[in-house]
């Protein structure tokens, strides 16, 4: 099975700091995304990434950067956090076919205060 | 944006009845895909329907889709406790394994 890791299942920052949320996947998925959630608003797109060094920007990107080094690794970062800013944050991973669906990881919820 | 939405809201039920929710979508979509979120956890993907297809099954569940009116339902049969989760629809609008979701339908099955 495929297993897409965060690495933090709770997080609380402060206003104004730098916030790096990581997510690693073991099955070689071409594709990574990068969502947030927030009740009442479903699953909003931040970035995806179709291969290393790539990346696109999704629906919300402001105030969001991505980094993606190594095939495995796909780094979503808060360069000053914001109240706002606190949702939970999914990551996800595919083969990168036509067909083939979202591997989710178990999600980091992230305070901002 | 080209976000989905799920209908009803939230949905609730008794054990062994059936549960049947509702997606909406905006654009052309190559497939349509449903998700299961049980509480404070990530999405586990549980079926795919292409854009040719009209109908799928897969255990107790089963999709329609109705590409001309850009619709889609999922339907859980004799319902469980263990079905008590939140439900998406997922889908792929043509621009190259790019997902965009609904709003969610939250389903309780009381027991």
């Amino acid at each position: 099975d495929v297993k897409v890791t965060q690495s933090s299942r709770y997080l609380v920052k402060r206003t104004g700091e730098k916030v790096f949320l990581e997510c690693v996947q073991d099955m070689d998925h071409e594709n990574m995304f990068w969502y947030r959630q927030d009740p009442g608003l479903g699953l909003r797109l931040i970035y995806f990434s179709y291969d290393v060094k790539m990346k696109e920007k999704g629906d919300i990107p402001e105030g969001y950067s991505v980094s993606r080094e190594k095939k495995e690794r796909f780094s979503l970062i808060l360069e000053s956090a914001s109240t706002n800013q606190t949702s939970m944050y999914l990551c996800a991973s595919s083969l990168g076919t036509y067909d083939s669906p979202l591997h989710f990881g178990n999600g980091t919820r992230l305070t901002v205060t | 944006s080209q976000q989905g939405e799920e209908d009803p809201q939230a949905l609730s039920i008794q054990e062994g009845e059936n549960a049947t929710m509702n997606c909406s979508y905006k654009t052309s979509i190559n497939n349509l895909q449903w998700y299961r979120q049980n509480s404070g956890r990530g999405l586990v993907h549980l079926i795919l329907i292409r854009s040719n297809e009209r109908e799928k099954h897969s255990g107790r569940l089963r999709v329609t889709l109705d590409t001309s009116k850009k619709s889609s339902s999922l339907l859980i049969t004799a319902s469980r406790a263990a079905d008590t989760a939140s439900y998406f629809c997922a889908t792929d609008p043509n621009t190259g394994n790019q997902f965009y979701f609904g709003t969610g339908t939250s389903l309780t099955v009381i027991p």
